[in-house]
């Protein structure tokens, strides 16, 4: 069965902090990591990872992916009061025959951000 | 604006009730999926479609059911047969592989 770890589930910070959100797997023919952030209601794509070192970057957001380690981090440099949301991470794996494959998600990490 | 309708944002359902959440999308979008999250959980897969008239089941299918008639449509039972339908139900879209879902905002159904 294909998981995804994410930790902490939950962190505290003050703006202008840098935080680090981790996110470990386990799935059978991996495609792809995705990191999300939700604030309300729907998640909102932030990244999608497929290749092991090469950090994709977003303003003060920045993720790296290691397939060998099976892991990937978000990082967020300078905190915001508006980066406080729920950060997900997921994987895509194939599933099956099928040419789409599915979403495995973690838990999610709860940030807040205090002024 | 393209994107993904989800109707209705929240619902009441009495025990024993079969309920239909609609999900509509103008994304020409090809797949499609129905997520259910819970307190404290990552969201967890229902079903997904990857072409009109197919679909296929996730991780926690039981208890519910879904029809990809028209591919911008797809709407999801919950039927009686959900033991803990209480939770709230995220809808997807994809264009294809390689690229991040679209996520509609969602539907929170409380079981009363």
């Amino acid at each position: 069965e294909d998981k995804v770890v994410q930790s902490p589930l939950s962190l505290v910070v003050h703006e202008g902090d840098t935080v680090t959100l981790n996110c470990s797997y386990e799935v059978t023919n991996f495609r792809s990591l995705l990191w999300y952030k939700q604030e309300k209601k729907a998640p909102t794509f932030l990244f999608m990872l497929t290749s092991s070192g090469i950090e994709k970057k977003s303003g003060r957001l920045s993720s790296i992916l290691d397939k060998k380690e099976l892991f990937s981090i978000l990082n967020i440099t300078a905190t915001q009061t508006g980066d406080s949301a729920v950060y997900l991470c997921a994987v895509e794996a194939n599933a099956g025959g099928t040419s789409y494959g599915k979403l495995t998600f973690g838990q999610g990490t709860i940030l807040t951000v205090h002024p | 604006d393209g994107g993904i309708t989800q109707s209705p944002k929240y619902l009441f359902r009495k025990e024993g009730q079969n309920v239909t959440l609609s999900c509509e999308q103008n994304l020409n979008h090809d797949a499609m999926y129905w997520y259910r999250q819970d307190p404290g959980q990552g969201l967890r897969l229902i079903y997904y479609s990857q072409i009109v008239n197919d679909f296929q089941k996730g991780d926690i299918a039981e208890g519910y059911s879904v029809s990809r008639e028209k591919k911008e449509s797809f709407p999801l039972t919950v039927t009686s047969a959900q033991k803990n339908p209480t939770a709230f139900y995220l809808c997807a879209s994809r264009p294809g592989t390689g690229s991040g879902y679209t996520f509609g905002s969602g539907t929170r159904l409380t079981v009363v």
